[in-house]
């Protein structure tokens, strides 16, 4: 059964300093992955996905994260972190055995609230 | 345990059939949501409520209705007029409208 943990549930960082938010995840099957970020007030926003094409994703607002198969993580990372990327970050995996049906079940993990301090 | 519970897992819809899916939560939020998953896209939003007996209606509302007589339940009809109701269906929770998300675990719907 899939399953995703995310490691942190709080992140704190300085401005213009790099921000790395950790997602681990288990699957029987070769998993889709995704990040999502929900600003404050705001609904749900994709940020990026992961479907076996390149191992690296890059996403808006210049995050990116890495499949690595190996380790069964899909980190979140971005160079230098901006005040307007402090929200609340969800990992996704789903379930890759109905990706080729309609409809693919999605399991969230609970969450790292990332905080940006000037 | 506080959650929320989606319910079926799994719901066949003949064609031209009404069907409603199940959401409880027992974390006494305010707020509930429904979100659609299609293959290739991000999720959508289809009808939020961040009161009892109100509820808004998001980006893809067309065939499908709600209510929320309960603090705690949210269910999604889902009727005839949505003519591509083959999807993931998540609900959602928060303590006040757009706070921090809590997910059920989901369920997914296909046309027989």
């Amino acid at each position: 059964a899939q399953s995703v943990t995310q490691l942190d549930s709080h992140v704190s960082v300085s401005e213009g300093t790099p921000v790395l938010l950790r997602c681990n995840y288990s699957s029987s099957y070769s998993p889709s992955l995704f990040w999502y970020v929900q600003h404050p007030n705001k609904g749900l926003q994709l940020l990026l996905k992961y479907t076996s094409a390149a191992t690296l994703v890059k996403g808006i607002n210049g995050f990116e994260a890495e499949f690595k198969k190996s380790e069964t993580s899909f980190h979140l990372t971005k160079p230098s972190a901006h005040m307007s990327d402090a929200a609340e970050y969800f990992c996704v995996v789903s379930d890759s055995i109905l990706n080729n049906q309609a409809g693919t079940a999605l399991i969230f993990g609970k969450g790292t609230t990332l905080s940006v301090s000037s | 345990d506080g959650g929320i519970t989606q319910s079926p897992k799994y719901l066949f819809r003949k064609e031209g059939q009404n069907v409603t899916l199940s959401c409880e939560q027992n974390l006494n939020h305010d707020a509930m949501y429904w979100y659609r998953q299609d293959p290739g896209q991000g999720l959508r939003l289809i009808y939020y409520s961040q009161i009892v007996n109100d509820f808004q209606k998001g980006d893809i509302a067309e065939g499908y209705s709600v209510s929320r007589e309960k603090k705690e339940s949210f269910p999604l009809t889902v009727t005839s007029a949505q003519k591509n109701p083959t999807a993931f269906y998540l609900c959602a929770s928060s303590r006040t409208g757009f706070e921090k998300l809590f997910f059920g675990s989901g369920t997914q719907l296909s046309v027989l």
